[in-house]
């Protein structure tokens, strides 16, 4: 069964922190791998992923995906109150359906 | 755009009644899902249309959940009779083809 797991499940740091947040996956024909930041609302679209060892960057963020090792880590440096929320890890396999872990929440405190 | 839209926003009823979910996705994308989330389980895919065609329903709980899309600017996803574990955010979500995928507010249903 396709599975997809994040870690940890809950994540509280204080503004200037550094924090990596993990994702591995179990996937028949994987695709993609996608990253999402939920606050309070819908899911917002951080950085897709398909190639192995690509840096994928945005401001402070950043991601980089291992398909021989299957998982993904998403860095987030100088954390700020804004980061709060939850961060949701997806993959795309053959079909168009996307597998989403549970989530990490991160909670940043001043 | 206005995005992906979806009403409404919440719906708190009764167990046994009927609930129907509405969608408007993003004008020119061709592909529309609908997600639920909840605590225990995260976002779980129960329906996705391409070309408003349904192409996999494997993710639909039980019969009790149906997922229309009569044209290709209006969905909706209907629970009859509804059940307190039903209680769960509803999302839709479209794309264009391989593209991001963008999500609606959500429908926060709550099933007394």
């Amino acid at each position: 069964e396709d599975k997809v797991v994040q870690s940890p499940l809950s994540l509280v740091v204080h503004e200037g922190d550094t924090v990596t947040l993990n994702c591995s996956y179990e996937v028949t024909n994987f695709r993609s791998l996608l990253w999402y930041k939920q606050e309070k609302k819908a899911p917002t679209f951080l950085f897709m992923l398909t190639s192995s060892g690509i840096e994928k960057k945005s401001g402070r963020l950043s991601s980089i995906l291992d398909k021989k090792e299957l998982f993904s880590i998403l860095n987030i440096t100088a954390t700020q109150t804004g980061d709060s929320a939850v961060y949701l890890c997806a993959v795309g396999r053959d079909t168009d359906k996307l597998i989403f872990g549970t989530g990490t929440r991160l909670q940043v405190f001043p | 755009d206005a995005g992906v839209i979806q009403s409404p926003r919440h719906e708190v009823t009764e167990m046994g009644q009927e609930v129907t979910l509405r969608c408007k996705p993003i004008s020119g994308h061709d592909y529309l899902f609908w997600y639920r989330q909840t605590m225990m389980r995260g976002l779980e895919l129960l329906i996705y249309f391409n070309n408003n065609v349904p192409i996999d329903d494997s993710g639909m709980p039980e019969d009790r959940f149906s997922a229309k899309m009569p044209n290709a600017s209006f969905s909706t996803l209907k629970i009859q009779p509804s059940e307190p574990r039903d209680s769960a955010v509803y999302f839709c979500a479209s794309r264009q083809g391989t593209g991001e995928l963008f999500f609606g507010e959500g429908s926060r249903l709550t099933v007394l």
